[in-house]
């Protein structure tokens, strides 16, 4: 089954730690993406890819760090200097268009939940 | 930069009735695509549907379509026949046309809770 993979499920990291979410696809998508779900906040934009070897910076990118060294991971770390990390993570990937027109619906991950200790 | 808003934090339908979820954005482009995801308890984004703004017609998807207006820079979700399982969070999301550089990624409203009274 094609799908995107998120791991762990569940994560605790105590205060002062880096610790690295995973995510793989296996749907030959391009693009890659990783938001952050807070309550009452929708999803924002960590980080973006579109390309092996290259990232952009979404709208809160600040204590976050990523590597695009394969085209189906977009691993994740979030680092000591994230003063707020208790979130829950969702990474997701889509195609490139081809034309003006085409579609690009993006494919989410289950996400990954870290709480602080 | 685009915003999208969702008033509504959280809304109540009765099963087999119809509910209204509503979403505004705010852009100065012509051309956008626009969203709804469903969130369900296990915390799953499944896209519902999705409205090309090129497009006049509003698009429909079963027991799912949106009532797009342009000028007003209105995108609602009217859901017909509720039913139980489509209790969850939905969001709005926008995004920019064509698809190339920053205009990949989906600016994201912050959701409505809705539930479905048996």
């Amino acid at each position: 089954d094609g799908g995107i993979t998120q791991s762990p499920k569940y994560l605790f990291r105590k205060e002062g730690q880096n610790v690295t979410l995973s995510c793989e696809q296996n749907l030959n998508h391009d693009a890659m993406y990783w938001y952050r779900q807070d309550p009452g906040q929708g999803l924002r934009l960590i980080y973006y890819s579109q390309i092996v070897n290259d990232f952009q910076k979404g709208d809160i990118a600040e204590g976050y760090s990523v590597s695009r060294e394969k085209k189906e991971s977009f691993p994740l770390t979030v680092t000591s200097a994230q003063k707020n990390p208790t979130a829950f993570y969702l990474c997701a990937s889509s195609r490139l268009a081809g034309g003006r027109f085409l579609y690009n619906e993006q494919f989410f991950g289950p996400g990954t939940r870290l709480t602080v200790l | 930069a685009q915003t999208v808003t969702q008033s509504q934090p959280e809304m109540s339908v009765q099963e087999a009735e119809t509910v209204t979820l509503s979403c505004t954005y705010d852009t100065s482009e012509s051309d956008y695509y626009l969203f709804w995801y469903k969130q369900p308890p296990s915390r799953q984004m499944i896209l519902v549907i999705r409205q090309e703004a090129y497009k006049q017609q509003n698009a429909t998807e079963n027991r799912f379509s949106v009532n797009f207006q342009k000028a007003a820079k209105s995108f609602s979700l009217k859901i017909s026949d509720s039913q139980l399982g489509d209790a969850a969070m939905y969001f709005c999301a926008y995004r920019s046309a064509p698809f190339t550089g920053a205009n990949s990624k989906l600016t994201f409203g912050k959701g409505i809770t809705l539930s479905v009274r048996p």
